[in-house]
């Protein structure tokens, strides 16, 4: 069954601080993975996509990894800003225009 | 390059009425997916249009219902609202050209009372 897995649920961690979400799937056929963050009541805004020969990909403070072989992925956040509390969704598209969605990691940022 | 558009922002509704939210996708894209995201929840797949035709649908009653333009636009029709279809409705373009994943609009937040 295609899913994908997100974790932890929730997180609350101080301002400036460093942090990691995970993503774990059983979609197949693979054809790409990206992450997104979404603003609570806004839609979902794209912060890296990764294809299954890219291990590594950094958007500013934001750098999501990748391993095809054990069918999951990491997003890291560096420096954390209040703006940074949001949902992170993980989102594996199939071949053929399906995507699969996470359920979500709700960050929150405290000053 | 005006990316995925939706209308209106909000709207609020009582039981019983329908509804038509409007997508027009990101320019070069010629598929477009509807999701509705309860609060606290993530999106749920609705149905996806491609070629003007639905292709491809989720869990939803036929209440729901699409339409796709051959402009790529897309709206979704809600049917007989009810107070559980209140939520933040998103639309999303992608391509099977570009093959690089989806591409979401800021969402019609829909309040039913």
């Amino acid at each position: 069954k295609n899913q994908v897995e997100q974790s932890p649920q929730s997180l609350i961690i101080l301002e400036g601080k460093n942090c990691t979400l995970q993503c774990n799937y059983t979609v197949s056929p693979f054809s790409n993975l990206r992450w997104y963050k979404q603003d609570t009541g806004r839609g979902p805004v794209s912060l890296t996509i990764m294809t299954f020969s890219e291990n590594t990909k950094s958007n500013g403070r934001y750098t999501a990894t990748l391993d095809a072989d054990t069918k999951q992925s990491s997003l890291h956040i560096t420096a954390s800003q209040l703006s940074d509390s949001a949902s992170y969704i993980c989102v594996v598209s199939r071949y053929g225009q399906n995507f699969v969605f996470g359920p979500g990691t709700r960050l929150s940022v405290l000053p | 390059d005006a990316g995925v558009t939706q209308s209106p922002t909000h709207l609020i509704k009582t039981r019983g009425q329908q509804v038509t939210l409007r997508c027009s996708p990101k320019s070069g894209h010629d598929t477009v997916s509807w999701y509705q995201q309860a609060l606290g929840q993530g999106p749920q797949f609705i149905f996806q249009y491609y070629e003007e035709e639905e292709r491809q649908r989720g869990n939803f009653p036929d209440r729901f219902s699409g339409h796709q333009f051959p402009n790529y636009s897309s709206e979704l029709n809600v049917n007989a609202l009810l107070l559980g279809d209140s939520a933040l409705y998103l639309c999303a373009s992608s391509s099977l050209g570009a093959g690089r994943g989806l591409f979401f609009g800021s969402g019609t937040q829909l309040s039913v009372l």
